[in-house]
């Protein structure tokens, strides 16, 4: 089915440890972001792209890294994993601009948690 | 900068209702407005989009609709089934922040039997 996968599904890391996160979409979308959910505070952006080999910080960028160096992939580094970091990570994507008629599709998630 | 407010954050209705959720946000130049349905532990599901020239969208059961100048919108489940019961969030697609989504929180919707 088409969409937006993410991988792994769940992790449990160590406090400084590092990891990736990968996320893939088959929809030829231009655009891929990067949320993380917490109770009381909602879906908060932490960094996006708007393109193949371009990224840009979001709402709460900082212990994170990204790349995009497919366009189909978005991937989003820990490469310092903190007790705040336990969250769910999203990953979204979309058309540009020009298509604003249509809105984001989004993956399944990741369920991190930094002991 | 933009706020998005859902209002209640919990409702619970018996099977068979019709109910209406809020939206309001502060900045009204947006691009568009989407409603999505998260169930607990998954993903968001898009329900519905309205662009920013629209007034409503219909989907089944639901309809959305849009007051740009009032800053709100309402998402309304016409006969409600258990089924229905979810996590509700609304987001806004603004002008100014370009492609980026701001969220709500959400409303919690428990439909009983």
């Amino acid at each position: 089915n088409a969409g937006v996968t993410q991988t792994p599904k769940f992790r449990v890391l160590k406090t400084g440890q590092s990891m990736t996160l990968l996320c893939a979409q088959d929809m030829n979308h231009e655009y891929m972001y990067w949320y993380r959910q917490d109770p009381g505070m909602g879906l908060r952006l932490i960094h996006y792209s708007v393109g193949e080999g371009t990224t840009a910080k979001g709402e709460v960028p900082d212990g994170y890294n990204v790349s995009r160096l497919k366009k189909q992939n978005f991937l989003l580094g820990l490469e310092s994993a903190a007790p705040s970091q336990t969250s769910v990570y999203f990953c979204a994507s979309s058309r540009n601009l020009a298509g604003s008629n249509y809105g984001y599709t989004f993956g399944s998630g990741t369920r991190l948690t930094v002991v | 900068k933009q706020e998005v407010t859902q209002i209640p954050a919990a409702l619970s209705v018996p099977e068979g209702e019709n109910l209406v959720l809020n939206c309001s946000f502060t900045d009204s130049a947006i691009y568009n407005l989407q409603w999505f349905r998260q169930d607990p532990g998954k993903g968001l599901t898009s329900l519905l989009l309205i662009q920013s020239s629209q007034r409503e969208q219909t989907s089944g059961r639901l309809n959305a609709s849009l007051d740009k100048s009032s800053g709100r919108s309402t998402l309304y489940i016409a006969a409600s089934q258990p089924g229905d019961s979810a996590t509700y969030l609304c987001a806004v697609r603004l002008i100014t922040s370009g492609s980026r989504l701001t969220f709500g929180e959400g409303t919690q919707l428990t439909v009983n039997p």
